[in-house]
Order: C-alpha cells, then sequence, then structure tokens
C-alpha cells in the first residue's frame, strides 16, 4: 500500500496566482481530510469528505478555498488568489470509516510570495 | 471534543521508556482517546487509540485512568528515532465529533 499520495510536495507562487494541491488517497478509504499547518495555528481541520460529498467545510478559511472530490481516488484543494497568509504545510488524510484511524500524506509545503 | 492537556516538552534517555501523560478531564463515555505523533517534516502518524482498557500494539502501549480522566502514552524502549510531537487526541465515534482535532502537543526529545 503507497499510502495517501500528495502532491506537489512543494509549491511557490506568488502572490493572486492559483494553486491546486492534490491527493490521492488510500484505496478503499471512504472518508478524506484536508488539514493546514502553520506555526501559529498548529494543525487545522480545513474540510473533509465522506464518499466523496462534502460533510464539514467549517474550517474553510474563505471563499478563497475550495475543495472537490470528483471520484474515490482524487480530491483537490485550490486557492484563488492566492495570498502569502496561506502559506503553510497541507496535509491530506484518509480513513476507512469515520471513527477509523487516520491515514496522512507527507504534505505540500506552499510559500505564498 | 474534549479538550486535553499534554506537557509541552518531555527529554527521555535513549534505551528508557518514554511515558507520556494526558489530562482529559471533560471526555464522554463515547469519546476515544487517540494518540498521533509528527516527526519533523513528515505527516501526523497514529500510534495507538482505546476507550476505557489498555492497549497495546507493536509501537506503545495506552494506560486509560480507570475515571477515563486521564492515560499515559507509554514507549517501552526509546530510540532516537522517537524524537517528534506526540498529540493526544480526545474523538468521538460518530458524525462530526469524529473530526480528529490536533492540540499543540508534547514535544519528545530522546537524547544519548
Amino acid at each position: 500500500d503507497a499510502g495517501v499520495i500528495q502532491s506537489p510536495r512543494h509549491e511557490v507562487t506568488e502572490m493572486g496566482q492559483e494553486v491546486t494541491l492534490r491527493c490521492k488517497p488510500i484505496s478503499g478509504h471512504d472518508y478524506l481530510f484536508w488539514y493546514r499547518q502553520t506555526m501559529m495555528r498548529g494543525l487545522e481541520l480545513l474540510i473533509y469528505f465522506n464518499n466523496n460529498v462534502p460533510i464539514d467545510d467549517s474550517g474553510m478559511p474563505e471563499d478563497r478555498f475550495s475543495a472537490k472530490m470528483p471520484n474515490a481516488s482524487f480530491s483537490t484543494l485550490k486557492i484563488q488568489p492566492s495570498e502569502p497568509r496561506d502559506s503553510a504545510v497541507y496535509f491530506c488524510a484518509s480513513s476507512l470509516q469515520g471513527n477509523s484511524p487516520l491515514h496522512f500524506g507527507n504534505g505540500t509545503r506552499l510559500t505564498v510570495t | 471534543d474534549a479538550k486535553t492537556t499534554q506537557p509541552p516538552s518531555m527529554d527521555c534517555a535513549e534505551g528508557r521508556a518514554a511515558n507520556l501523560p494526558c489530562n482529559h478531564s471533560t471526555i464522554s463515555g463515547n469519546e476515544y482517546v487517540y494518540w498521533y505523533r509528527q516527526i519533523h517534516s513528515q505527516g501526523p502518524q497514529y500510534i495507538i487509540h482505546g476507550l476505557k482498557n489498555n492497549e497495546t500494539n507493536e509501537m506503545a502501549s495506552l494506560i486509560i485512568t480507570e475515571d477515563r480522566k486521564s492515560s499515559t502514552l507509554i514507549l517501552p524502549h526509546a530510540t532516537l528515532r522517537d524524537t517528534a510531537v506526540y498529540y493526544c487526541i480526545v474523538r468521538g465515534d460518530t458524525g462530526t465529533a469524529s473530526k480528529l482535532t490536533f492540540g499543540t502537543g508534547t514535544r519528545l526529545q530522546v537524547t544519548l
């Protein structure tokens, strides 16, 4: 099992540009989570999906952020337009069921200049 | 989710047992205690979880007090590779209560 796969590993972009982060969950997992980690705020849950349907997006900071899960094996987190304060490490995680342990990817380090 | 309280940092000598405490005095009856760790530059890694009985796996042991208001994660023979931030999380088992909410954790430094 390859685990949760995230791409890219690093992303550097200029303020105002669109950024798309990608995640492939573990096959067979029904839940997918997006987290953001910064020094100031730690690990924050942004949104999670169950069977490709968004369940709770209360952690999404603002309308510039959007997440989709078009099928069971792929999800994207998009920021448009990006701002320097969006700089963080973004983690994707998946779990078999809602109360199963989460398995995290190695994250995407985003730098917005 | 119930809040947890952990010491910000701890040290442990390599080869010795590392005992990481966690207080969760407001835990509800259907909430589990989960432990994760995060090694520098990696995603959080699941360690172990339990409801009320003590649990053990290949990585660690989890001791939960009888009143469930606190727990201890035990790494029986710590190695340098166990240096990480350890998160104790209380988590419900259904619906949005099953969200995993991270606190600030305990930074464990294993030394020679």
